[in-house]
């Protein structure tokens, strides 16, 4: 399997623009989450999904976030106007839910600069 | 609601010396139990996992048991290597009352030197 499959890699963008990162599940899995890490703040939890269905978004920051799964392949983050404080690695991560444990599995991150 | 809390880092040692990261818990119900480990550049690894009480998870010679009794899963290794060198993180998820997610701790940064 090629795991989790997460585009760009790096991105760099200036502040007021707007920012889309991508993220390809393992295939089967049915649980898909976004996750922010910083120095300051550790891994934060912005929002996850069910079969597709957004199911908590407490973790997003603001209303500049917004997340969609339109199928069960595919899922974006997008920060619109994005900001400096914005600037982190973001990592999504799967998951098949089944009775005795609920393992993700993380893909390689987005490092995003906003300048 | 269900926290973790693991041992504060960073914490450094030589190769070959003997790793323990302390992690405990706190659930309502029966977690599932985890340790992840982040090198550098990278995104987290699964490196094992316990689904009940008294379970022992054990991968890459790293070994974690999971005491109901004293709410803990903590981390062991008999010998570390340069390469071992990492964040890990302690998680753990209860389905009754969260679902799929995840609550992590902190982590540990460890560093092995040569």
């Amino acid at each position: 399997d090629a795991g989790v499959i997460q585009s760009p890699r790096h991105e760099v963008t200036e502040m007021g623009q707007e920012v889309t990162l991508r993220c390809k599940p393992i295939s089967g899995h049915n649980s898909l989450f976004w996750y922010r890490q910083t120095m300051m703040r550790g891994l934060e939890l912005l929002i996850y999904f069910n079969n597709n269905v957004p199911i908590d978004d407490s973790g997003m920051p603001e209303d500049r976030f917004s997340a969609k799964m339109p199928n069960a392949s595919f899922s974006t983050l997008k920060i619109q106007p994005s900001e400096p404080r914005d600037s982190a690695v973001y990592f999504c991560a799967s998951s098949l839910v089944l009775a005795g444990g609920y393992e993700q599995y993380f893909g390689p991150g987005t490092r995003l600069t906003v300048t | 609601g269900d926290s973790v809390t693991q041992m504060e880092g960073p914490v450094t040692l030589s190769e070959e010396a003997f790793l323990t990261i302390n992690c405990t818990y706190t659930a309502t119900g029966y977690p599932s139990l985890f340790w992840y480990v982040q090198y550098p550049g990278e995104g987290l690894q699964l490196l094992l996992k316990a689904t009940k009480a008294d379970d022992k998870g054990s991968n890459k010679g790293f070994e974690a048991t999971y005491r109901k009794e004293t709410t803990s899963f903590h981390l062991e290794k008999g010998s570390v290597q340069v390469s071992d060198s990492a964040v890990y993180f302690c998680a753990l998820s209860e389905r009754e009352t969260s679902g799929s997610r995840l609550t992590f701790g902190e982590g540990t940064q460890l560093t092995v030197n040569p």
